[in-house]
């Protein structure tokens, strides 16, 4: 079955504590991303990856890192989490292409909690 | 400037009404996708439908057809014969191409509650 995976669901840890959420797609997907969604703000890009060893920066990078060194795994990490990165985070994988449907496929979500 | 605007935070409608969606963006790059996703309470993010931006006709997937307004910059989605289990959050999304970076853009959405 072709899916994204994320683990964990669900996340609860303490300021400064060092974290990573992990993601993988089966699809042999190229493009790689990483969201998180805040109420009344929609979903906003983190990082994408457009395939092994290339990542670029999206709209809210700070705080976060990644890494793409297979194309089936894209974890995001969080050096010293904050209260403030509290949210839902999503990972999503699509074909490269732009031009025909490239539809994203997301992952199932993972809630994060910083206290 | 946002990249995707929905001005509708929530939405009412009659079940088996019609409702339209809407949605506007903003960008430069001459290749670009648009899609619209629901989210049910549940929390999962469902593709609903997809509209390039060469496509000559709008997009169509059953219940959901996009009004694609290339000049104008819109692309609503129209919802036929509303049912129960359409009552969910729509989001907007737009794809970039190459030009301008391949970044994907995410509206804050419209909340739809459908009423029997």
């Amino acid at each position: 079955e072709a899916q994204v995976t994320q683990n964990p669901r669900y996340l609860i840890t303490v300021t400064g504590k060092k974290l990573t959420v992990t993601c993988s797609q089966n699809m042999n997907h190229e493009y790689m991303s990483w969201y998180r969604q805040d109420p009344g703000l929609g979903l906003r890009q983190i990082y994408y990856s457009m395939n092994v060893e290339v990542t670029d920066k999206g709209d809210v990078p700070e705080g976060y890192k990644v890494s793409r060194k297979e194309k089936r795994n894209f974890p995001l990490i969080l050096e010293s989490p904050s209260p403030n990165q509290t949210s839902l985070y999503f990972c999503a994988s699509s074909p490269q292409k732009v031009a025909g449907v490239n539809e994203q496929f997301f992952g199932p979500g993972t809630r994060l909690t910083v206290l | 400037a946002q990249k995707i605007t929905q001005t509708q935070p929530g939405m009412f409608v009659q079940e088996k009404e019609a409702v339209t969606l809407d949605c506007t963006y903003d960008t430069s790059d001459p290749s670009y996708g648009l899609f619209w996703y629901k989210q049910p309470s549940s929390g999962e993010m469902i593709f609903l439908i997809y509209q390039g931006s060469y496509d000559q006709q709008n997009a169509t997937e059953g219940r959901y057809s996009l009004n694609f307004q290339k000049a104008r910059k819109s692309a609503n989605l129209v919802i036929s014969a509303s049912q129960l289990g359409d009552s969910a959050m729509y989001f907007c999304a737009m794809r970039e191409g190459a030009y301008t970076g391949n970044q994907f853009y995410f509206g804050t959405g419209t909340s739809l509650t459908v009423i029997p």
